[in-house]
């Protein structure tokens, strides 16, 4: 079975640009999470999704970032425009939720450099 | 708000020697688990702790939660070059999705 999908890998861009990440979850999960990793801040949850809808965006560090889940097998994260200081490996994870026994799927992540 | 202190940040040990991180929540948790993510990696599900007072082993690595469900161990016994990595503890909270990671203990083993 294939994990969770994330695209690009490494993405590089300059401040001002518009970054979008895209993620795949595994196929049945009704969860999808969004986190960003970074040295300081440790992992930080930005978003969640139920069944395609936002539940929690309490994460979302600014109006800059906007998260998207058309269909149960597509998301994006979005941040326009980028700032240097929105560099990190940006994480997407799914999950099948069973109320107390849901395991976080991660995918392997974007690294994100704004320069 | 809800947070979950994990300690230490670091710790680096020699090869055969035993390793210990630790989770500690204000609030009591309806459960916890543990990732470990290697380096340059992303984090992977080790373990699912949910009772009271509960102790769960794989291997070497031995995982307890408190009887008061507001702390949780995780020890490594004659650690190897293949533990290498951060472990992440996540607590859960009464809501099912609210769930919040520790900041990690990165692990250095020297051969």
């Amino acid at each position: 079975d294939a994990g969770v999908i994330q695209s690009p890998r490494h993405e590089v861009t300059e401040m001002g640009q518009e970054v979008t990440l895209r993620c795949k979850p595994i196929s049945g999960h009704d969860y999808l999470f969004w986190y960003r990793q970074t040295m300081m801040r440790g992992l930080e949850l930005l978003i969640y999704f139920n069944n395609n809808v936002p539940i929690d965006d309490s994460g979302m560090p600014e109006d800059r970032f906007s998260a998207k889940m058309p269909n149960a097998s597509f998301s994006t994260l979005k941040i326009q425009p980028s700032e240097p200081r929105d560099s990190a490996v940006y994480f997407c994870a799914s999950s099948f939720g069973r109320g107390l026994t849901d395991t976080q799927y991660f995918g392997p992540g974007t690294r994100l450099t704004v320069l | 708000g809800q947070q979950v202190m994990q300690i230490p940040q670091y710790q680096h040990v020699q090869e055969g020697e035993d390793f210990t991180t630790y989770c500690n929540s204000s609030t009591t948790l309806s459960n916890i688990q543990w990732y470990k993510q290697r380096p340059g990696g992303h984090p992977v599900f080790l373990i699912q702790l949910v009772k009271s007072g509960e102790v769960k082993k794989q291997k070497r690595l031995t995982f307890q939660f408190g009887e008061a469900k507001k702390n949780s161990s995780l020890h490594i016994t004659a650690t190897q070059t293949t533990d290498v990595g951060t472990y992440f503890c996540a607590g859960r909270y009464r809501s099912p999705n609210d769930m919040r990671f520790g900041a990690g203990t990165r692990l250095t083993v020297k051969p």
